[in-house]
């Protein structure tokens, strides 16, 4: 069965830390892993990755993908307490262009 | 706004009554999905549309829950006979190769 796995399940730290949250994943005929942050609201959209090796980055933000050990990371820099949500991972098949999300990493960023 | 839009935003609703949420997508993605989340965890996958064809529904779903895309543009889902269990927020996304989240439908069974 498919799945994805994210660590920590939850993760406090101070302004100006850096973050690394993990994602594994186990999906059949696997597409793309999708990082998406979560408020109070639905997901938005953060990064899609489809290559190994090929970081992704926008502003303090960045994602990597490692297809070979099956997980990626997302790296976040002088942390502000705006950066506090869940963050969430997910993986896409092809063929049906399903996602599979894991539970999801609660960040908190304290002033 | 040409984001993902969903409607209602809240709905409580008696058990064992149905009910039905819209999903209207951005105009350009051919790709609907339905999620279903709950606290603590992530969106559980429920159906995707491609266009107007159904292609995968999830086997955890139950018979009482239906889907439709009838034009290949905006979507319903409906839940009958409601359960306490359906209580959850109900999540559309639309997508080419990304999939970008509506604000989602909180539904409460009482």
């Amino acid at each position: 069965e498919d799945k994805v796995v994210q660590s920590p399940l939850s993760l406090v730290v101070h302004e100006g830390d850096t973050v690394t949250l993990n994602c594994s994943y186990e999906v059949t005929n696997f597409r793309s892993l999708l990082w998406y942050k979560q408020e109070k609201k639905a997901p938005t959209f953060l990064f899609m990755l489809t290559s190994s090796g090929i970081e992704k980055k926008s502003g303090r933000l960045s994602s990597i993908l490692d297809k070979k050990e099956l997980f990626s990371i997302l790296n976040i820099t002088a942390t502000q307490t705006g950066d506090s949500a869940i963050y969430l991972c997910a993986g896409g098949t092809s063929g049906t262009y399903k996602y599979i999300f894991g539970t999801g990493t609660r960040l908190k960023v304290l002033a | 706004d040409t984001g993902v839009s969903q409607d209602p935003r809240h709905k409580i609703t008696k058990r064992g009554q149905n009910v039905t949420f819209r999903c209207d997508p951005i105009s350009e993605h051919n790709r609907l999905y339905w999620y279903r989340q709950t606290l603590g965890q992530g969106p559980e996958f429920l159906t995707y549309f491609q266009n107007e064809a159904q292609l995968e529904k999830s086997r955890l779903l139950s018979d009482r829950f239906s889907a439709e895309r009838p034009k290949g543009s905006f979507s319903t889902l409906e839940i009958q006979r409601t359960e306490q269990g359906d209580s959850a927020m109900y999540l559309c996304a639309s997508g080419g190769n990304e999939a970008f989240f509506g604000q989602g439908t909180r539904l409460t069974v009482v």
